[in-house]
């Protein structure tokens, strides 16, 4: 089965330096990874996604990821920090062959403060 | 707009009461999920739908419910048979459940048993 590691809790970062939020997977084959965003008492929105191609992988609001396949890694990225980042942030997986249900494995979240 | 739209927001319940959550689309999307997000563990995945009358259980469907009569709609019952059932209740769609695209959430339903 699928399963995603965020290994921090929090991750807090003064505002305008680069912000790194870390995420290791697990899955059988290749995998779809996935990036949300969460601010507080709402739902998760997208934030980017890697299917195939490109390692390095654009999203919403400034943020890239960068797929490491060989570290099975799947980090996100934002070269600048705004407080208005500040919020709990979600990776997830699925199997490329897990087809019919897009079933998706989510880390535990990492909460991001960014602090003025 | 298309969205998806959970109600109540907030809902509180006595200790052995059912209480139903409601999610309704209107993003003409085949599949649709309820999630669980407790404090520092995720979300776990309750039951899913691939399809109009269908659905399976997910990790943790144990005391759920959920029924699937329309395209637009996927309730979640939380039974009295649920153990710990405060949490944070999240409702998901996707185009169809082959998609390699994103998932689409609700606002969510927060529920407390008193």
């Amino acid at each position: 089965a699928q399963s995603v590691a965020q290994p921090e809790d929090q991750v807090n970062v003064a505002e305008g330096n680069p912000l790194t939020v870390k995420c290791t997977y697990s899955v059988s084959g290749n995998p779809y990874l996935f990036w949300y965003v969460q601010y507080p008492n709402r739902g998760l929105q997208f934030l980017l996604k890697y299917i195939t191609g490109d390692n390095l992988v654009k999203g919403s609001y400034g943020f890239e990821a960068e797929f490491n396949k060989s570290q099975t890694s799947f980090h996100l990225k934002k070269p600048s920090a705004l407080v208005s980042d500040s919020a709990l942030y979600f990776c997830a997986v699925r199997a490329y062959r897990d087809y019919g249900n897009n079933r998706l494995a989510f880390g535990k979240g990492n909460q991001v403060v960014v602090i003025p | 707009d298309g969205g998806i739209t959970q109600s109540p927001k907030y809902l509180f319940r006595k200790e052995g009461q059912n209480v139903t959550l409601s999610c309704e689309q209107n993003l003409n999307h085949d599949a649709m999920y309820w999630y669980r997000q407790d404090p520092g563990q995720g979300l776990r995945l309750i039951y899913y739908s691939q399809i109009v009358n269908d659905f399976q259980k997910g990790d943790i469907a144990e005391g759920y419910s959920v029924s699937r009569e329309k395209k637009e709609s996927f309730p979640l019952t939380v039974t009295s048979a649920q153990k710990n059932p405060t949490a944070f209740y999240l409702c998901a769609s996707s185009i169809d459940p082959t998609n390699t695209g994103e998932l689409f959430f609700g606002e969510g339903s927060r529920l407390t048993v008193l």
